[in-house]
């Protein structure tokens, strides 16, 4: 059964300042992988995904995610975060027949 | 367009109690999800439904929670009776279409909590 590992469940990192969270993947056989956001007081929501084609996926407000087969990785990272990317983020997992699976969460913290 | 409309935000009941969650999808999202999402933990599927059929309910205790989707569009999860440990936040999500590589979009949750 496919299981996903967020190592870090909080980081907190200054304002402008790189960040990079970790998400490692048990199972690679045919699988998706996706980070959803959930800023405080609201819903998990779609940040980016990987399905196919290039390994680097992007999303709009400046994060980005490498597939790595041989490493089964799929860290999230950003160049120089701000104030507003403060939330809780959820690395998830889906493999063939299987549930859509997440990670534990890493919260992050930036610091003016 | 309205997102996943969830009811109520919070409950607070004693134990013994029951309980019940409503949630409305996004309009056209044949397949909804309910999760639930303990303190510090991702969350963890409890029922998935294709329209009106549960096609995935493994992880639904079903001595003491149930869930409904009668016409296929809004759904009702019941706990009763409720305890202790129940008290988590349980998120409704719906997609459009079965595959697993859609985007879920989430409601903001019902934060139960049980005395």
């Amino acid at each position: 059964a496919q299981s996903v590992t967020q190592l870090d469940s909080q980081v907190p990192v200054f304002e402008e300042a790189p960040v990079e969270l970790r998400c490692n993947y048990s199972s690679s056989v045919s699988v998706y992988l996706f980070w959803y956001v959930q800023y405080p007081n609201q819903g998990l929501q779609l940040l980016l995904k990987y399905l196919s084609g290039s390994t680097l996926v992007e999303s709009i407000n400046g994060f980005e995610a490498e597939f790595n087969k041989s490493q089964t990785s799929f860290h999230l990272r950003k160049p120089s975060v701000h104030i507003s990317d403060t939330a809780e983020y959820f690395c998830a997992a889906y493999s063939g027949n299987t549930p859509l699976v997440f990670g534990k969460g890493t919260r992050l913290s930036v610091i003016a | 367009e309205a997102g996943v409309v969830q009811s109520p935000r919070y409950k607070i009941i004693e134990k013994k109690q029951p309980v019940a969650f409503w949630c409305n999808p996004i309009s056209g999202h044949n397949t909804l999800y309910w999760y639930l999402q303990n303190l510090g933990q991702g969350p963890e599927l409890l029922i998935r439904y294709e329209n009106e059929e549960a096609v995935d309910d493994s992880q639904l205790p079903k001595d003491r929670f149930s869930a409904e989707r009668l016409k296929g569009v809004d759904s009702t999860l019941k706990i009763q009776p409720a305890e202790l440990g129940d008290s988590a936040v349980y998120l409704c999500a719906s997609s459009i279409g079965t595959s697993g590589t859609g985007e879920l979009f989430f409601g903001e949750g019902s934060r139960l909590t049980v005395l």
